[in-house]
């Protein structure tokens, strides 16, 4: 399974935006860019995800390197309640399971 | 809709026990997940069934383990003599068949502590 490489912890300030980075260098043609986010004793959450084009939705944009070997989430104004581990994860057409990694935690600041 | 509901939040149990979980998905939902996650590590797959019917499992999913989805709706998750390794979080998500474009969506879990 294609593997991804997140920082451990990222923190920001309430109201500032938020770039958390993802490298996924084999990812392979088929693999989607998936983004959960799970908060304290709670289950993951879907957050956003992406192919080959940028992406937004209410929650998040998602930023996807031309060669696809990066990515980025992007949170405009982070809030105390965006605080939870992100987890950047591939998801293959082939198979119908999340391979999560042990994701980001970030922390936000009042 | 509710969204994903399991059942006990939390259940603590002796070594040697059995215990059973119960997840119900959402109803449109025919695709359900179990996933294991322990203190600090991502959640890790175990298995999933389309409908009725499991269609992988993965190699954490001893002979200890097992998982039914008898009419394509709720799920069990059973574990036979348990064990202190067994002391996780059980997930349980859903999602809207084999549209890669759909996120799943997840319950919030069943803590067990084997003791």
């Amino acid at each position: 399974d294609a593997k991804t490489t997140q920082p451990n912890s990222m923190e920001s300030n309430e109201e500032e935006p938020v770039h958390l980075p993802c490298n996924h260098s084999t990812i392979s043609g088929t693999d989607y860019i998936h983004w959960y986010r799970q908060l304290p004793s709670q289950g993951p959450e879907y957050v956003i995800h992406g192919l080959t084009s940028n992406v937004n939705n209410r929650m998040a944009s998602l930023a996807i390197a031309e060669d696809r070997k990066s990515s980025t989430l992007i949170l405009h104004r982070a809030t105390l309640r965006d605080a939870a581990v992100y987890y950047c994860i591939l998801r293959r057409r082939d198979t119908d399971k999340l391979i999560f990694g042990t994701g980001t935690r970030l922390q936000v600041f009042p | 809709d509710t969204g994903v509901s399991q059942d006990p939040r939390h259940k603590i149990t002796k070594r040697g026990q059995n215990v059973t979980f119960r997840c119900d998905p959402i109803s449109e939902h025919n695709r359900l997940y179990w996933y294991r996650q322990t203190l600090g590590q991502g959640p890790e797959f175990l298995t999933y069934f389309q409908n009725e019917a499991q269609l992988e499992k993965s190699r954490l999913l001893s002979d200890r383990f097992s998982a039914e989805r008898p009419k394509g709706s709720f799920s069990t998750l059973e574990i036979q003599r348990t064990e202190q390794g067994d002391s996780a979080m059980y997930l349980c998500a859903s999602s809207l068949g084999d549209r890669i474009n759909y996120g799943y969506t997840f319950g919030s879990g069943t803590r067990l502590t084997v003791v």
